[in-house]
């Protein structure tokens, strides 16, 4: 149980263009997603968590209006990263935690992007 | 502010047994995580620790001193396949996760 997934697990595309990811849990309600950012060789860096049917709480030094995550359903999450700059390459890494847990978050395995 | 501290990279070989340690400084405290990372992939969890003492699992135990801000991971009998990122991560009064910035354990034949 408690399995999350992620797609696409990598994409490559153009400077200033937008690229959605998506974060599902397969067998269980997640109300609480967490987004990841993992640059090479350094830890995670959370930007930002969502609750079902409310907007996310970002992380300071994170843009909301770049990175915009929708979590409209108990299993589905999705951060759009929009206008796409070289920068943004990175492994984007979701986890979700479920409904009565307090403290143990599921990991997606993660999705690399690379902008050209 | 929140601080957790381990060691960049720790070297060990195959067969041995190998500690890793991590201190931390956080706003509350509602247990320690630690969780392995091979190159490439998402983390996977490994431990959970939130009153003091040892959890052993298999080859892993965990260790924490909450009075010390202090826990470590120990591997025993260590395999190629132990070669990974291990990270630390301490869960404050608001329940979100601090990382630390994970330790490289390289193992050598």
């Amino acid at each position: 149980g408690a399995v999350v997934s992620q797609h696409p697990s990598w994409v490559i595309c153009k400077s200033g263009t937008s690229v959605k990811i998506e974060c599902r849990s397969l067998d269980f309600q997640a109300t609480t997603m967490f987004w990841y950012r993992q640059f090479p060789k350094q830890s995670l860096m959370l930007m930002a968590t969502s609750n079902e049917g409310s907007k996310a709480t970002y992380e300071q030094g994170v843009e909301k209006d770049k990175f915009l995550i929708n979590h409209a359903s108990l299993t589905l999450s999705t951060l759009t990263v929009t206008s796409a700059h070289p920068e943004d390459s990175s492994f984007y890494i979701c986890s979700a935690r479920g409904e009565g847990e307090a403290y143990e978050q599921y990991f997606g395995p993660g999705t690399r992007l690379t902008v050209t | 502010g929140q601080n957790i501290d381990q060691p960049t990279e720790m070297t060990a070989t195959e067969g041995a047994i190998v500690q890793i340690n991590c201190t931390y400084q956080t706003s509350g405290f509602n247990g320690l995580f630690w969780y392995q990372q091979h190159a490439g992939e998402a983390p996977t969890f490994l431990s959970y620790n939130v009153l003091d003492g040892l959890e052993e699992k298999g080859r892993f135990s965990s260790f924490l001193s909450r009075s010390k801000g202090y826990s470590y991971l120990l591997l025993k009998e260590l395999q190629m396949k132990d070669s990974a990122s291990y990270l630390c991560a301490v869960t404050d009064s608001n329940y979100q996760l601090i990382w630390g910035a994970g330790t490289k354990l390289i193992i050598k034949p």
